[in-house]
């Protein structure tokens, strides 16, 4: 069984320009989230969807982060415009239910 | 608020010594709590996981951790460490809306020959 896949694995960027991570979830998971890691603190939850549906965005940090999730199977997460404090690393997770969310290998995002 | 506090940034061990990492947390009801690992250029793996009923629970690649209410813990341990666990290991728990993980910062676990 394929696991979380995420693309791209790194990119760098300018300030000011867009982004789109996508994220595959496992095949049947209805449950996908995506996370970001800071500067090395905390993971923390961004969004979590059902399906299609934003069940909790909560965590988003402002209007310049948009997620999608089309026909309830993959997801992307845009950036635009993006700045400095938006580089991290992104990982998305999938699961049947909350209580065992499988993780991708993360997108790695650099602003410059 | 809802909250985890992995005490220890960074660990060195010998290999085959053993290992605990230390994790506390903050929550107002029987928490769910889990240990994921990453190792380099990987996702984020889960090791073990507690919901309820025997406080020391079993994971995989020889990791055990233990659940205490009284101190608010749950402590990952090895016996005996192998320089494959080289890693950053990570502290979770679920949050009230049993929706979202909530994770401590990490510990990184660097492992000498």
């Amino acid at each position: 069984e394929a696991g979380v896949t995420q693309f791209p694995s790194h990119s760098v960027i300018e300030k000011g320009q867009t982004v789109t991570l996508r994220c595959d979830p496992i095949s049947g998971h209805d449950n996908l989230y995506w996370y970001r890691r800071v500067m090395g603190k905390e993971i923390k939850f961004l969004l979590h969807f059902v399906k299609e549906s934003k069940q909790d965005e909560s965590g988003m940090p402002n209007n310049r982060f948009l997620a999608e999730r089309t026909g309830g199977t993959y997801s992307t997460l845009k950036v635009q415009p993006a700045e400095l404090e938006d580089s991290g690393v992104y990982f998305c997770a999938s699961s049947w239910t909350a209580y065992e969310q499988y993780f991708g290998p993360g997108t790695r995002l650099t602003v410059t | 608020a809802q909250s985890v506090t992995q005490p220890d940034i960074h660990i060195t061990v010998s290999e085959g010594a053993s290992l605990e990492l230390r994790c506390n947390y903050s929550y107002g009801a029987t928490p769910y709590l889990f240990w994921y690992v990453q190792s380099p250029g990987q996702g984020l793996q889960l090791l073990l996981k507690y919901f309820s009923g025997d406080t020391l629970v079993q994971g995989i690649k020889g990791f055990e951790a233990e659940f205490k209410r009284s101190q608010s813990s749950f402590n990952l341990r090895k016996p005996s460490v192998h320089w494959s666990d080289a890693a950053e290991y990570f502290c979770a728990v679920l949050s009230g809306g049993y929706n979202k993980l909530i994770f401590g910062a990490g510990t990184r676990l660097a492992v000498h020959p």
